[in-house]
């Protein structure tokens, strides 16, 4: 049971590239989340979403795509990297109802 | 917009004291708080749990407990152990669960 998985654990990009950070689950799941933290800020939540087919925006939205065509994968694709998205990126899941999120290891991103 | 506020960023307690850890909440529709505890290069990890329709959780050494009127919570750590220095977030979350608000983060440190 490897929980959830995040790839790469590290990236570094330059202004205007693109690319995907990568979830998966094994736990099957409904709810899964990406969040990023930045020092001094917590977590703040990028996309989610309740199902395969189905994903909404969170806090900070913008410049990130998500898409969920099964239930145990949920890739977050930044469109064209900028400095600002420099940040450590987590991947969560959870069943549905209450209950509190598993989360990946993370992904550290820097963008030059 | 901080939703969510954890007001310390770090404390510091004796082995064996009781550690206090603090959040406030401005949203008076959050109705489920949770606590994460992280460990550096790891993802947070689940704790701890409480609902808006009680006032005090426990599990083990950890309790919350929640004072709606005055939109705080707190996590009791008693006895704290060296094994607890981590940094602990506060979350809070709608009755629908999907968009969960995180503190900054408060950090730990359990002295020997």
């Amino acid at each position: 049971n490897a929980g959830v998985t995040q790839t790469p654990k590290f990236q570094v990009l330059k202004t205007g590239q693109s690319m995907t950070l990568q979830c998966a689950q094994d736990m099957n799941h409904e709810y899964m989340s990406w969040y990023r933290q930045d020092p001094g800020m917590g977590l703040r939540l990028i996309h989610y979403s309740v199902g395969a087919g189905i994903t909404d925006q969170g806090e900070v939205p913008n410049g990130y795509n998500v898409s969920r065509s099964t239930t145990e994968d949920f890739p977050l694709r930044l469109l064209s990297a900028a400095p600002s998205q420099t940040s450590v990126y987590f991947c969560a899941s959870r069943f549905g109802g209450r209950g509190g999120y598993t989360f990946g290891s993370g992904t550290r991103l820097t963008v030059v | 917009d901080q939703q969510v506020k954890q007001n310390s960023p770090s404390l510091s307690v004796q082995e064996g004291r009781i550690s206090i850890l603090n959040c406030d909440y401005t949203n008076s529709m959050f109705d489920y708080f949770l606590w994460y505890k992280k460990y550096p290069a790891e993802g947070p990890t689940f704790l701890i749990s409480i609902s808006s329709i009680k006032d005090k959780n426990e599990d083990g050494r950890f309790t919350v407990f929640l004072n709606k009127s005055a939109k705080h919570l707190s996590l009791h750590i008693v006895p704290s152990q060296p094994g607890d220095s981590a940094v602990y977030f506060c979350a809070a979350t709608t009755y629908n669960n999907n968009d969960m608000r995180f503190g900054a983060g408060t950090r730990l440190t359990v002295k020997p």
